[in-house]
């Protein structure tokens, strides 16, 4: 059975780092792509970050230059190290695999919340 | 980047109702959308991929159509538990984006 748990999240100040793990079971993350998507509260989903299985990374043009998703091939688990917080990243961030070049997300993990204030 | 257009924001509806929900490109994304249900307090869960293709477990009432920048996703007899919000998301040159959702509400 395919399942993704994120962790990590919390309350951080502006500027401050945070950096969050997506654990997968049931398959591997590294013959995948794998996506972050989050949603700020109340709002819709916004893609952040993908790392294809060749280890290509893209980023939406709003956390370009401060996040970067990486994986752990031996522990099969995904990151997301968040640099430059601000107040707008604060959202629930979701980890969800690609299956395959069409880019539609097949699951999807439960969601870690980032809050970003002072 | 591409944008996509999701019309309404919000639809009132009944069970066994017909719905649609319309999602518009703005180029051409061939039939590379997706579109996913979400409950509150819920990751969102995928219905619809390429276009048309029904993801496995979902019920048969759901269908998507569409190519290029048009696109509809079809609930043929409204139930209970479809009372939720819809995201259409498509792919396109190494960047997704969603529409800004649909909530579909009770009559």
């Amino acid at each position: 059975e395919v399942q993704l748990v994120e962790s990590g999240g919390g309350l951080v100040q502006p500027g401050e780092s945070l950096r969050l793990s997506c654990a997968a079971s049931g398959f591997s993350v590294n013959r995948n792509y794998m996506s972050w998507v989050r949603q700020a509260p109340g709002k819709g989903l916004e893609w952040v970050s993908v790392i294809y299985s060749g280890s290509n990374t893209y980023y939406a043009d709003s956390v370009k230059g401060r996040f970067t998703i990486s994986r752990h091939n031996s522990k099969n688990t995904l990151f997301l190290e968040m640099n430059s917080l601000r107040a707008e990243d604060t959202a629930v961030y979701y980890c969800a695999r690609i299956p395959d070049y069409y880019g539609y997300f097949d699951y999807w993990g439960q969601g870690t919340l980032v809050t970003v204030s002072s | 980047d591409i944008q996509m257009t999701q019309s309404p924001s919000t639809l009132s509806a009944s069970v066994g109702d017909r719905v649609t929900i319309t999602c518009r490109a703005s180029q051409s994304i061939s039939s590379w959308l997706a579109w996913y249900q979400q409950k509150p307090g819920k990751a969102p869960k995928l219905l619809i991929y390429k276009a048309s293709s029904l993801e496995s477990g979902v019920p048969s009432r759901f269908s998507g159509s569409g190519s290029g920048t048009e696109f509809t996703l079809t609930i043929s007899s409204l139930q209970p538990d479809d009372f939720a919000t819809y995201y259409c998301q498509q792919y396109n040159s190494y960047s997704w984006t969603f529409g800004r959702g649909t909530k579909v509400e009770i009559k």
